[in-house]
């Protein structure tokens, strides 16, 4: 069985340019989560969705930063304007019934803004 | 905002050694996960505990969630260089919100 698949796997981009990450869950799981990981911040929460529809958007930084769900196979997070702060690991996650059972994690977007 | 506060931020012991690792917070959670990472990867589960007072035991891991289910300890008995990474506790909450502690990153020395 594939696990969540991101994309891209590394993404260098210049301040004020458009970023937008990729995610496919794992087929059935109705959770998805995106979050974001710094040194300085470590893991933290952005955005989930059940069933497509955005449950919690409270740790979106601002908002320069969306995230929609169109199908329950994909999701993007779009960053736009981009700037060097937002420079992190964005991980996609996904679960079958949430947070009681386990979050499957993709291997990470990771994005360089210079 | 739920805040899982983990102790100690960085630990590094020789193999054999035993070590505990702490996630506290003031908020009451209905389970509490405990996941590591390596580097380049995603985080990956080991444990979930959902009773107050409920210990689990993975091998040379040992997991215990808080009576009133505000923190939880991981404890590692004869630590291995393979317990290497980055431990992170993880509480979930209403609407089945998960967050993620400020993570413990170990090293074991050979």
């Amino acid at each position: 069985d594939a696990g969540v698949i991101q994309s891209p796997r590394h993404e260098v981009t210049e301040m004020g340019q458009e970023v937008t990450l990729r995610c496919k869950p794992i087929s059935g799981h109705d959770y998805l989560f995106w979050y974001r990981q710094t040194m300085m911040r470590g893991l933290e929460l952005l955005i989930y969705f059940n069933n497509n529809v955005p449950i919690d958007d409270s740790g979106m930084p601002e908002d320069r930063f969306s995230a929609k769900m169109p199908n329950a196979s994909f999701s993007t997070l779009k960053i736009q304007p981009s700037e060097p702060r937002d420079s992190a690991v964005y991980f996609c996650a996904s679960s079958p019934t949430g947070g009681g059972n386990t979050i499957y994690f993709g291997e990470g977007s990771w994005l360089t803004v210079v | 905002t739920q805040l899982l506060e983990q102790s100690p931020q960085f630990l590094s012991i020789q193999e054999g050694e035993n070590l505990t690792v702490y996630c506290n917070s003031s908020s009451v959670f209905s389970s509490l996960q405990w996941y590591r990472q390596e580097p380049g990867e995603g985080p990956v589960l080991l444990v979930t505990v959902v009773t107050g007072g409920e210990v689990k035991k993975l091998k040379r891991l040992t997991f215990q969630f808080g009576d009133a289910r505000k923190d939880s300890s991981l404890h590692i008995t004869a630590a291995q260089p393979g317990d290497t990474g980055l431990y992170l506790c993880a509480g979930v909450g209403g609407y089945q919100k998960v967050t993620f502690g400020t993570g413990t990153k170990l090293q074991v020395i050979p």
